[in-house]
């Protein structure tokens, strides 16, 4: 059972445009949720997060929105540029209650390409 | 500052053989962890450790063991290889506890004939 869910395996967009992806997550106590990009043969880098208190993060061109009672997150990149060609991972946390985690729940992953 | 790496980067093993996957960090963060991706799939965790001197099962522990060697390595070790073990293998590290912002080493690639 998938817990987190980024169903555009793909996704173009032209340079210049906004870049959205989005994901989906069937656990209601995650409580942080994070995105990574991705180059091939390189470790996931980490891009931004944002907290189950707030719904909406900003970090220069990237802003992660939090809709808690959908359940849903999203990543927004203004403007995309080539070096955001990438595979973004959206992953999650839960900060349980025996004051413990067990590290992220990760998606599949969306493979974002930005054309001149 | 090298943060986290991983040694060695790529790895092709018999079925049956035994190796350990090395990883250090030196940003002094306190939990560890080991991952693998298989194509078309996220990241998987395999172990963890919350800090130095414990270590946990994550979601496909089958065929793993780890050690938490002191504060900055985790290693990972396959005692029999198999097919099914063929992936890329990420650890990564976070400083203060399991489930808040952890970073990624390179990748060690395994292919297990």
């Amino acid at each position: 059972d998938q817990q987190v869910k980024q169903n555009s395996p793909s996704l173009s967009v032209q340079e210049g445009r906004i870049s959205i992806l989005n994901c989906d997550y069937t656990n209601s106590m995650f409580d942080y949720f994070l995105w990574y990009k991705k180059y091939p043969a390189e470790g996931p880098t980490f891009l931004i997060s944002i907290s189950s208190i707030k719904d909406k993060n900003e970090d220069g061109r990237f802003t992660v929105f939090l809709n808690k009672s959908a359940k849903h997150l999203s990543l927004h990149i203004v403007p995309s540029q080539p070096g955001d060609s990438a595979v973004y991972f959206c992953a999650a946390s839960e900060w349980d209650s025996g004051g413990g985690a067990d590290g992220l729940t990760f998606g599949k992953g969306t493979h974002l390409i930005i054309q001149p | 500052n090298a943060g986290v790496t991983q040694t060695p980067k790529f790895q092709v093993l018999k079925t049956g053989q035994s190796m350990t996957l090395q990883c250090a960090q030196d940003m002094n963060h306190n939990s560890m962890y080991w991952y693998r991706q298989d194509p078309g799939m996220g990241l998987r965790l395999i172990y963890y450790s919350a800090s130095e001197g414990t270590t946990d099962k994550g979601e496909v522990p089958n065929g793993y063991n780890v050690s938490r060697l002191n504060k900055r390595e985790f290693s990972l070790r396959l005692e029999s290889a198999a097919p099914s073990q063929t992936s890329v293998y990420f650890c990564a590290s976070s400083e203060h506890r399991v489930g808040e912002t952890q970073y990624f080493g390179p990748g060690t690639r395994l292919l297990v004939l």
